[in-house]
This record gives structure tokens, C-alpha cells and sequence, in this order.
């Protein structure tokens, strides 16, 4: 596609429900990267993907997050049991290659509401 | 936690002035990004600037590094009101391949 879609743009769930966010990358794109943005703050780094493995998952907040890619295109981001701290914008975002010198091409976002 | 800070938090000036952010972070990097948001949603990328360089232009962005302090600052020159937006540095910590953002800088520029 020409850019990175992300989908739902906002999903508004019930405390406890599952959800799951989806994001599509740019087609070619072997790096893929998922944030979090709390309102007025900065991003959070949650994981990133080199292919279908991701190499670093230091930054997913609890065991209710978990990610996966399949097929070096479409991942998603599953947060089981939801809480009204998960309330905040995901944004995906995906690069040519993967590698510190590499420029992020970023979707729109999810606005998740935990109410 | 943040690898980068940005400062000042928030800036206002009128359109004409020039724009004026910096970024401070901790660990060595080998490069460091800017990239603006609109409306809290996607980022842009606006520039990137290599550990080995000290100054870098593009079209009314002046990016500067000084990897001794560990600072970067973005200039905007002759702003408009269309530059209104937040403003984030970003850099791969100790050589790793993620990118981590700063806090940001609200930019807003009056009519």
C-alpha cells in the first residue's frame, strides 16, 4: 500500500475485554516497530520486528501484551485483559530495512479507550 | 524509560520567527532523527543527522549534534503557521536497532 494502515483508528472496549490492534506495513518493508502514546507524553517503545522475529520486547509493559508478525507483513498487538492504564494511541511504523540509520514511516494510530 | 528529552516543553512564537528546540540524550548513538506529529496522531520524519556530523540542512530545518554533550537542537527558520505541531528527537540507544523517542517540544506558531 502507499503508506502504513493501521486498523481499528479507535476501538473503544470494556475493562477486561481482549483486543487487538492490526497494522500493515509498507509493502517491502522488513522492520516494523509498535509505540504507545499517552496523552500529551512522548512514545513509549513497546517491540519492534526484524522479519517475523523480534529481537526486542523489553519495552511490552505487562504479560497481558504480546505481538506477533506473520509473513515479514501484518502484525498485531493483543492486549488480553484490558485495564484503564492501556487507554492511549498505538501507532505501527515500519522501515525499508531494519537498522539504527533507518528512517520509521508511521501509521495514524489507534485511540484505545478502556472504559 | 526516555532516552531523550526535549526542551522547552512547550514554545510559542509568532509566524516569521525562527523555532528554536533541543534535545538532550544519554547513551552514545551513531545518528539522531527528527520527526514532527500533527494532532497526536502519525509522525513525520523531518531529518536525519549522522554521529559524524555536526551540522545538517533541509529546505528552512537547521539540525545541529554535539555528540560531546550528548545535544542536538532543531532551528526553524521564518516559521508559519503550518509548522504547528509537536516536535520529537529520536535515536538508537548503545548501538541497538530500536528507536527511542524523547518528550517532545509543543511548537506553536501564531498568525
Amino acid at each position: 500500500g502507499a503508506g502504513v494502515s493501521q486498523s481499528p483508528s479507535n476501538k473503544v472496549t470494556e475493562k477486561g475485554k481482549d483486543v487487538e490492534l492490526r497494522c500493515d506495513p509498507i509493502s517491502g518493508h522488513t522492520a516494523l516497530y509498535w509505540y504507545r502514546q499517552s496523552l500529551g507524553q512522548g512514545l513509549e517503545f513497546l517491540i519492534y520486528f526484524q522479519g517475523n522475529s523480534a529481537p526486542d520486547k523489553s519495552g511490552l509493559p505487562s504479560d497481558r501484551f504480546s505481538a506477533e508478525r506473520t509473513g515479514g507483513s501484518v502484525s498485531t498487538l493483543t492486549i488480553q485483559r484490558t485495564q484503564q492504564e492501556d487507554s492511549a494511541v498505538y501507532l505501527c511504523a515500519s522501515s525499508p530495512e531494519w537498522g539504527a540509520g533507518e528512517k520509521l514511516f508511521f501509521g495514524s494510530g489507534t485511540q484505545l479507550s478502556v472504559l | 524509560s526516555q532516552q531523550g528529552e526535549e526542551d522547552p516543553q512547550a514554545l510559542s512564537i509568532q509566524e516569521g520567527e525562527n523555532a528554536t528546540m533541543n534535545c538532550s540524550y544519554k547513551t552514545s548513538i551513531n545518528n539522531l532523527q527528527w520527526y514532527r506529529q500533527n494532532s497526536g496522531r502519525g509522525l513525520v520524519h523531518l531529518i536525519l543527522i549522522r554521529s559524524n556530523e555536526r551540522e545538517k540542512h533541509s529546505g528552512r530545518l537547521r539540525v545541529t549534534l554535539d555528540t560531546s554533550k550528548k545535544s542536538s537542537s532543531l532551528l526553524i527558520t521564518a516559521s508559519r503557521a503550518a509548522d504547528t505541531a509537536s516536535y520529537f528527537c529520536a535515536t538508537p540507544p548503545g548501538g541497538t536497532d530500536k528507536l527511542i523517542f524523547g518528550t517532545g517540544t509543543r511548537l506553536q506558531v501564531f498568525p
